[in-house]
């Protein structure tokens, strides 16, 4: 079946970086994305990875690696306002989407 | 005012009842999809559109039925509305263009049944 699985919950200091992981196993691959949706709010778009490496964006980083089936988002210099949750999800060979059950990130003064 | 708009924000509702969540975008995007969000899980697809004379249904269908009235209007009826389908419900666009494939969510539809 397919499955993607990211850790529940995280806690991070403000100022700080985190890692969030995200392992996949899907029917083929068309790319992975990342998400950020704050509580009460709609998911927003982070980043998409189709190839091998790291994608900068700002203080937000996305890395994949396609022989692992794995990702990791990357924040630097967090701030309060980055206390969210981060949906990782994959889309497989039919162009579907596939979402994992989400990471809570909790940023501490 | 929001690119994709969802109509009711917040329902409660009773056991059996027809219910309708709306959605409407000024994006001007052909795909249109329909999710729910359960707290512990990931975001499920209900149904999806490519275009007006397009409907898919997706993981969780059951109980479900949509209507794509036009290119920017989906609509998600839920016939006899049961506890179980107590959730969160996105309504969401996507460009087939784009090649990242991004989706731009509505704010939500809480809805509770009773």
């Amino acid at each position: 079946g397919q499955n993607i699985d990211q850790p529940t919950e995280m806690t991070a200091t403000e100022g700080a970086i985190v890692q969030i992981n995200c392992t996949y196993q899907t029917s083929g691959f068309n790319g992975l994305f990342w998400y950020q949706q704050h509580a009460g709010e709609a998911p927003t778009f982070l980043s998409y990875n189709v190839l091998d490496g790291l994608e900068e964006k700002g203080r937000f980083s996305s890395f994949l690696s396609r022989s692992k089936g794995y990702s990791y988002l990357l924040l630097k210099e967090l701030q309060m306002k980055d206390s969210a949750s981060y949906l990782c999800a994959c889309m497989d060979s039919n162009y579907q989407l596939i979402w994992g059950a989400g990471t809570k990130l909790i940023i501490k003064p | 005012d929001a690119d994709v708009t969802q109509t009711p924000r917040n329902r409660i509702t009773k056991t059996g009842k027809r219910i309708m969540l709306e959605c409407s975008q000024t994006k001007g995007h052909d795909r249109m999809y329909w999710y729910r969000q359960d707290p512990g899980l990931g975001l499920r697809l209900i149904y999806y559109s490519f275009d007006v004379k397009d409907i898919n249904k997706g993981e969780i269908s059951d109980g479900y039925s949509v209507s794509r009235q036009a290119q920017a209007k989906f609509s998600l009826s839920l016939e006899s509305a049961i506890p179980n389908q107590t959730a969160l419900y996105f309504c969401a666009t996507s460009d087939q263009g784009a090649h990242t494939g991004e989706l731009f969510f509505g704010e939500g539809s809480r809805l509770t049944v009773l």
